[in-house]
C-alpha cells in the first residue's frame, strides 16, 4: 500500500465548474501537506502549503487538511482552462531537531489529471 | 533569475550505456534533490544533497550516483541505464531540507533506455 494515494484521473469538468481534488494517506506523522501544480511538459509548482489541520485559502483555491480521517483535498473554485494541469499533494513527516526545526522530505501522490473545458 | 536549469532535456540511450544528468540552480539554495516521475507512481526521491558536501539515498537509489559538485551543481548519473530507466528525471532545490522549505523544479529531463 501506497504512503500516499491520489485518485490520478483524468477529471474533466467545463469552464466555472468546483474542482475538489483529493489524497488519503496513512503515515500519521505527516504534518505538513502541499499542493503542487505541474503543467504538460514542466516542472512541479507550489500552489499551496499548509500545516497540521485546517483550512487555508488563496483566491480561487481552498486546502483542506483533515488528519483525523487522514484526508486532505484542494477546491478550485470558478475553474479557467487555464487550472488544467496535474495536480500533485505532498506531505513531509515532521522530524523534530534542537532548536524547533523539522526536517522531512517530500512524499508525494500520484497526480490527478485535470482538464476544464470552455 | 533561470532558477533550476537541467541538460538534457531529451536522450535517448541503449542499454547499458551510461550518461549524466546536469542540474545546476541560481538561488543559493543549499539543499538540492533529484526525483523521477512515472505513470501512476508519482515522484520518487532518488537521491538528495542537504547541503554542499553531503548526500543521502532516497526512495530508489538502485543505479544510480550522485555528486554534489558544488553549491549550484548537483548531477545524477547512470552508469549502465536500464529499460526501467525510462522515465521523466527533475532536479529540485530548496533553502534548506526543512519541512518548511518550498522546493523548486526544473524542466526535466525526458530519458529513454532502449
Amino acid at each position: 500500500q501506497k504512503e500516499v494515494e491520489q485518485d490520478p484521473g483524468p477529471l474533466s469538468v467545463p469552464e466555472g465548474a468546483i474542482v475538489s481534488l483529493n489524497c488519503t494517506y496513512s503515515n500519521s506523522a505527516f504534518q505538513y501537506f502541499m499542493w503542487y501544480r505541474q503543467y504538460s511538459r514542466k516542472g512541479p509548482e507550489l500552489l499551496m502549503y499548509t500545516y497540521s489541520s485546517g483550512n487555508k485559502e488563496d483566491g480561487r483555491f481552498t486546502a483542506q487538511v483533515d488528519k483525523s480521517s487522514k484526508y486532505i483535498s484542494l477546491f478550485i473554485r470558478d475553474s479557467q482552462p487555464s487550472d488544467s494541469a496535474t495536480y500533485l499533494c505532498a506531505m513531509s513527516a515532521a522530524a523534530w531537531y534542537a532548536g524547533g526545526t523539522s526536517y522531512g522530505k517530500l512524499t508525494f501522490g500520484q497526480g490527478t489529471i485535470l482538464t476544464v473545458h470552455p | 533569475n533561470a532558477g533550476v536549469t537541467q541538460t538534457p532535456k531529451f536522450q535517448v540511450l541503449k542499454t547499458g550505456q551510461s550518461m549524466t544528468l546536469q542540474c545546476a540552480q541560481d538561488m543559493n539554495h543549499n539543499s538540492m534533490y533529484w526525483y523521477r516521475q512515472d505513470p501512476g507512481m508519482g515522484l520518487r526521491l532518488i537521491y538528495y544533497s542537504a547541503s554542499e558536501g553531503t548526500t543521502d539515498k532516497g526512495e530508489v537509489p538502485n543505479g544510480y550516483n550522485v555528486s554534489r559538485l558544488n553549491k549550484r551543481e548537483f548531477s545524477l548519473r547512470l552508469e549502465s541505464a536500464a529499460p526501467s530507466q525510462t522515465s521523466v528525471y527533475f532536479c529540485a532545490s530548496s533553502e534548506d531540507d526543512k519541512s518548511t522549505d518550498t522546493q523548486y523544479f526544473g524542466p526535466g529531463t525526458r530519458l529513454t533506455v532502449l
